[in-house]
């Protein structure tokens, strides 16, 4: 089956600076890439995805490159602001429903 | 807005106890999921629910069963509960229609420990 590596584990910047979190996956069948956001307290959010025939996707500060050669895409955050501290996860799915998930990544923008 | 709630936000239980853990969507979504979520180790699919009354295992079934007799409710059940089955338990549901893909929308999680 499917599986998917998400690095780093946890990551800190300061805030104003760019956050990159990277995915690698194993199924070469997998078309859809989400990224979810989980605060503390609450259950995972959708914050953007991608679909295997696009490159890159942009919503505002955030983007996300699609490498399907390689197998691997990545979360880009710009200008982080403390409210983007938070867990993330990225995921794919290689059929309409499933998703496998990435580990997660901490993600700490410090004031 | 679409709303998936979850019974418990926290539930003790005893070793041996056979446990319900319910979710209810309000956005008439055919799929619903069920998630073990813990540290170091992401999101686990334990059940999906295509339909009302279908069902299918997901990676980590073992230990656990569902069902799902109304389209809005779907329930996870631990026949009998033991201590590495505590975790938080994320539900999800997705709706068919719009597409090939479509978000899953999670409610906020039961964290459940069985001593």
């Amino acid at each position: 089956g499917e599986n998917v590596e998400q690095h780093p584990s946890t990551l800190s910047v300061q805030e104003g600076d760019s956050a990159v979190i990277k995915c690698t996956y194993s199924d070469s069948a997998s078309n859809y890439f989400p990224w979810y956001k989980q605060e503390l307290g609450k259950g995972p959010q959708l914050i953007i995805d991608i679909r295997s025939n696009v490159g890159e996707k942009k919503d505002q500060r955030i983007a996300v490159t699609l490498n399907k050669t390689a197998k691997h895409f990545s979360l880009h955050i710009t200008e982080t602001q403390p409210e983007d501290s938070a867990v993330y996860f990225c995921a794919a799915s290689p059929y309409r429903y499933k998703l496998t998930f990435g580990k997660g990544t901490l993600l700490t923008v410090n004031p | 807005d679409v709303k998936v709630t979850q019974s418990s936000r926290y539930l003790v239980k005893r070793t041996g106890e056979k446990v319900f853990l319910e979710c209810v969507q309000d956005m008439d979504h055919e799929n619903m999921f069920w998630y073990r979520q813990d540290p170091g180790l992401g999101l686990r699919l334990i059940y999906f629910s295509y339909d009302v009354k279908m069902k299918e295992k997901g990676d980590i079934p073992e230990g656990y069963s569902v069902s799902r007799e109304k389209k809005e409710r779907f329930s996870l059940i631990l026949e009998s509960a033991s201590t590495n089955q505590t975790s938080m338990y994320l539900c999800a549901s997705r709706p068919v229609a719009g597409g090939s893909y479509n978000e899953q929308f999670f409610g906020p999680g039961t964290r459940l420990t069985v001593l």
